[in-house]
């Protein structure tokens, strides 16, 4: 089984306070996905990142991947209540056959 | 994208008793799973569903617990058999190798909230 691990695990900040969190693994990843997950609600995708040092922005989210593809990281800026969620990182299992392993993912709290 | 439904929306069982969880998608896609999510906890697989064949079930999940059905690329349901409290988890129906998409992307339904009394 090839691990994530995300860090940390809760995180609760302010409103307009900015913050990053990890996703890491010892393996190579081929891609990675971000997902957010409200209470009660399943995951909802944010991105996929492929290219190692590869990075994306949604709004006030930036999405980095490690150059070296085992590592990825998500920064939200100005975060707001909105934000508040389960953030997931999933990579393959490994071989063909397109299964997810997810993280045991960071749940952020905003406060307003 | 794909747009995944599930019903139900959430159900509270009796011990002994069996629940299907329908998944409708609203194009046709390869790769359809199901993952259960417990309390406080992340994601873990229960199975692929394979249309017109048998499911692949991952380590310590079995067909006899967990019937899977996939008559077509847009519909596959899951059986939680024989339920305890410990089946108590919000199940999940994703979708994979959705056509324009990266092929490790998977797409989520909103989930069926199970409880077991």
């Amino acid at each position: 089984t090839q691990l994530l691990e995300q860090s940390p695990q809760f995180l609760s900040i302010q409103e307009g306070e900015n913050l990053t969190v990890y996703c890491n693994s010892s393996s190579v990843f081929s891609s990675l996905q971000w997902y957010r997950q409200e209470p009660g609600e399943g995951p909802v995708l944010l991105v996929t990142v492929v290219t190692g040092g590869e990075v994306k922005k949604l709004k006030r989210l930036t999405f980095q991947f490690g150059d070296a593809r085992k590592d990825s990281s998500l920064h939200i800026t100005a975060a707001q209540p909105g934000d508040t969620g389960l953030y997931l990182c999933a990579r393959n299992s490994g071989g063909s056959n397109y299964k997810l392993t997810f993280g045991k993912g960071t749940l952020l709290t905003v406060n307003p | 994208s794909a747009v995944i439904s599930q019903k139900p929306s959430r159900d509270i069982c009796q011990r002994g008793t069996s629940l299907t969880i329908q998944c409708q998608v609203d194009s046709q896609v390869t790769m359809m799973f199901w993952y259960r999510q417990q309390p406080g906890q992340s994601l873990t697989l229960i199975a692929t569903a394979n249309q017109g064949s048998e499911a692949t079930y991952e380590s310590g999940f079995v067909i006899d617990k967990f019937p899977i059905s996939r008559p077509n690329l847009t519909f596959s349901t899951l059986t939680v058999s024989n339920m305890s409290p410990e089946d108590s988890s919000i199940y999940l129906c994703s979708v994979g190798m959705v056509p324009w998409e990266y092929v490790d992307t998977q797409y989520f339904g909103p989930g069926t909230r199970l409880t077991v009394l």
